[in-house]
C-alpha cells in the first residue's frame, strides 16, 4: 500500500508570510498532483508534476517534485487570506493501478489578514 | 460545462436505515471514483470504475457498502444498514482515461450524518 505523509497538518500564519507544505512517501509515483479544497466543496486540481526534479509555478505558488519522485513540496510566497483552505497532495501509481490516486492527509492553511 | 453532480448534498438518517448516494460524472469521462472524507482518516478511496466496470473495491469498508454504475452517466453508493461511524462527506470524482496525468474532477460531496 502506497502512503503519502503531508506536513504540517495545520498551518496558521499572517498575511504576507511565506510557507512550505511537504508531501513524502517511501514509494515512487509516476506523477503527483496538488489539490486545494474549500469548505463545502470538492478538491480542485492546482497542478500536476511528472518529471523528477520538476518545478512548476502558479503565480505565488511553487511546486516541486523530488528527484526520486517520492516527495513533493508546495511553497507559497506572500500568503493572502484567499489562500486559506485544505491542500492535498495525491500520487498516481501507474501500472495496474492506472487512474488511481493516493491522497495525503492534507494541510489546513489559515492565513489571517 | 456541467461538473460532477452529486445528490443529495446533505443526508441525515437514523442508524439501520438504507442510504443511497448518487453521482453523475462529467460526460465523456471514463473513470469514476467514490471517496469518503473524515477528519481522522482524510480522503479515502472506496471504489473506482473504468467504463462502468468496477476496477478496485479494496477500499470499501465492509459488506454494508455497495456501489454500482449501470451506465456511463450514473453511479450509486449504497450503505445498508447504516451506522453512526459511516458519518462522513462522500465525494464522487471522474476523469478521462487518456494519459496518466489526468486530473480528477470532484463533485461538491454528500454530507452524511447517521444518528
Amino acid at each position: 500500500t502506497q502512503l503519502l505523509e503531508q506536513s504540517p497538518q495545520f498551518l496558521s500564519i499572517q498575511e504576507g508570510e511565506n510557507l512550505t507544505v511537504y508531501c513524502n512517501s517511501s514509494s515512487v509515483f509516476s506523477s503527483l498532483q496538488w489539490y486545494r479544497q474549500e469548505p463545502g466543496e470538492g478538491p480542485v486540481l492546482l497542478v500536476t508534476v511528472v518529471t523528477g526534479g520538476e518545478v512548476k509555478k502558479l503565480k505565488r505558488l511553487t511546486f516541486q517534485f523530488g528527484d526520486a519522485r517520492k516527495d513533493s513540496s508546495l511553497h507559497i510566497t506572500a500568503a493572502q487570506p484567499g489562500d486559506t483552505g485544505l491542500y492535498l497532495c495525491a500520487g498516481a501509481a501507474g501500472g495496474t493501478s492506472y487512474g488511481k490516486l493516493t491522497f495525503g492527509q492534507g494541510t489546513i492553511l489559515t492565513v489571517h489578514p | 460545462d456541467a461538473g460532477v453532480i452529486q445528490s443529495p448534498r446533505h443526508e441525515v438518517t437514523e442508524m439501520g436505515q438504507e442510504v443511497t448516494l448518487r453521482c453523475k460524472p462529467i460526460s465523456g469521462h471514463d473513470y469514476l471514483f467514490w471517496y469518503r472524507q473524515t477528519m481522522m482518516r482524510g480522503l479515502e478511496l472506496l471504489i473506482y470504475f473504468n467504463n462502468n466496470v468496477p476496477i478496485d473495491d479494496s477500499g470499501m469498508p465492509e459488506d454494508r457498502f455497495s456501489a454500482k454504475m449501470p451506465n456511463a452517466s450514473f453511479s450509486t453508493l449504497k450503505i445498508q444498514p447504516s451506522e453512526p461511524r459511516d458519518s462522513a462527506v462522500y465525494f464522487c470524482a471522474s476523469s478521462l482515461a487518456q494519459g496518466r496525468n489526468q486530473p480528477q474532477h470532484f463533485g461538491d460531496g454528500t454530507r452524511l450524518s447517521i444518528l
